[in-house]
């Protein structure tokens, strides 16, 4: 099955500096690469996803880069502000059966 | 957007009883539920897909006669814990897919068995 990688584990970045979340994954049929954004006590949120047939998706200061020959996709914040403060979570399916496998999360602290 | 709701967000039983959860669509059609479990500072884990009108697909390592999944309509899906211990408690989330198009997550249930 698949497995899905996450590091750091933990991240510190000064307010307005930018963060960079990384995973990779091992199964070649995953084509959906899901980032979820989960705060204390709540469900996981949809942030932004990238399908296998793009490089690069951007959504104001959030970005995802994928490279499907070496299996790594990443999560790219930018302008960093302390309500991006949270645990995010990147996954991985082959969309077509829509179970994610979730990597280890990621608990970024933005300090002010 | 659309909406998945769970209920109750928050329980408290005693070891030995069955606690039921909910998950609801609010305003889409959910043909597949999926049932996750995420224990405190870690990962979401898959325990079972939920189909509508059929048996739900267990994970392995997931006990089927103690996590019940029930997914009578096209809106909802109970998971239901049975004779819960202390090493039951953990947060658990539904997530419910509009018709493959995306994956929506509940705010999850937090369950604590004394």
């Amino acid at each position: 099955g698949e497995n899905v990688e996450q590091h750091p584990s933990t991240l510190s970045v000064q307010e307005g500096d930018s963060a960079v979340i990384k995973c990779t994954y091992s199964d070649s049929a995953s084509n959906y690469f899901p980032w979820y954004k989960q705060e204390l006590g709540k469900g996981p949120q949809l942030i932004i996803d990238i399908r296998s047939n793009v490089g690069e998706k951007k959504d104001q200061r959030i970005a995802v880069t994928l490279n499907k020959t070496a299996k790594h996709f990443s999560l790219h914040i930018t302008e960093t502000q302390p309500e991006d403060s949270a645990v995010y979570f990147c996954a991985a399916s082959n969309f077509g059966n829509e179970k994610l496998t979730f990597g280890t999360g990621t608990r970024l602290t933005i300090i002010p | 957007g659309a909406v998945v709701s769970q209920h109750p967000s928050r329980v408290i039983c005693k070891s030995g009883t069955s606690v039921k959860i909910e998950c609801r669509s609010l305003d889409f059609q959910a043909t597949t539920m999926f049932w996750y479990r995420q224990f405190p500072k870690q990962s979401l884990m898959l325990m079972a897909t939920s189909n509508e009108g059929s048996k739900a697909t267990y994970e392995q390592g997931v006990e089927k006669d103690k996590f019940l999944i029930n997914h009578a309509s096209l809106t909802l899906s109970t998971l239901t814990v049975t004779s819960a211990h202390p090493e039951d408690s953990s947060f658990y989330i539904c997530s419910a897919s509009n018709r493959g198009l995306e994956l929506f997550f509940g705010e999850g249930s937090r369950l604590t068995v004394l």
